[in-house]
């Protein structure tokens, strides 16, 4: 699996967007862009992935680049519930290998 | 739906005794994993299944048994507790065909004395 570069914290203001990087210049063209938070305390939340084109849901946009080494989670409104640890990670689409949290993003939102 | 389901959410176990935590999915979900969390080392794989009678270790298997009688349930059995055990349990779930997008439970907190 590609290894993964991300800050280690960041601020935002609450009702702003929350832009979080992540570099991952070595992927392999099989390798998607898994994005996930760990909330205090409690288990780790899928967010969205991507493998190259960019993607929306409900919760965030995620925005890869067209050499696929770097990417951006976007959360367009953030709000205190978001404060959380966001961890980006690489990997293939099979089963039996674990995912790779490593440290992530402490996000802070505050009002 | 109530997701992945987790119990007890606190356990308390002294040094070379067993005991079985449990993990419940509602959603159908084949794939379902077991991951232990310590303070700064992340999330590592304990065991996992692909589906009803399969299973497979992870990373750190030793002194852990599984089994998958059940779509449903993935119970975690501990053989003989060590202190090495301390740790936060997760389990986790994903449908077919997209193993890395999982759901996972709230989490049992054990520790061995």
């Amino acid at each position: 699996d590609a290894k993964t570069t991300q800050p280690p914290s960041m601020d935002c203001a609450e009702g702003r967007a929350a832009n979080l990087p992540c570099n991952h210049s070595t992927i392999s063209g099989n390798e998607y862009v898994y994005w996930y938070r760990q909330i205090h305390s409690q288990g780790p939340q899928y967010i969205i992935h991507g493998l190259k084109n960019n993607e929306t849901n409900e919760m965030a946009s995620l925005i890869i680049t067209e050499d696929r080494k770097s990417s951006t989670l976007i959360l367009p409104h953030a709000t205190l519930r978001d404060t959380a640890v966001y961890y980006c990670i690489v990997k293939a689409n099979q089963a039996g290998t674990a995912l790779i949290f490593g440290k992530g993003t402490t996000l802070s939102v505050s009002s | 739906n109530a997701g992945v389901t987790q119990t007890p959410k606190f356990q308390v176990l002294k040094t070379g005794q067993s005991m079985t935590l449990q993990c419940a999915q509602d959603m159908n979900h084949e794939y379902m994993s077991w991951y232990r969390q310590d303070p700064g080392m992340g999330l590592r794989l304990i065991h996992y299944s692909v589906g009803a009678g399969i299973t497979d270790q992870g990373e750190v298997p030793n002194g852990y048994n599984v089994s998958r009688s059940t779509t449903e349930d993935f119970p975690l059995r501990l053989l003989s507790a060590a202190p090495s055990q301390t740790s936060v349990y997760f389990c986790a779930s994903s449908v077919p065909g997209r193993p890395n997008e999982q759901y996972f439970g709230p989490g049992t907190r054990l520790t061995v004395t």
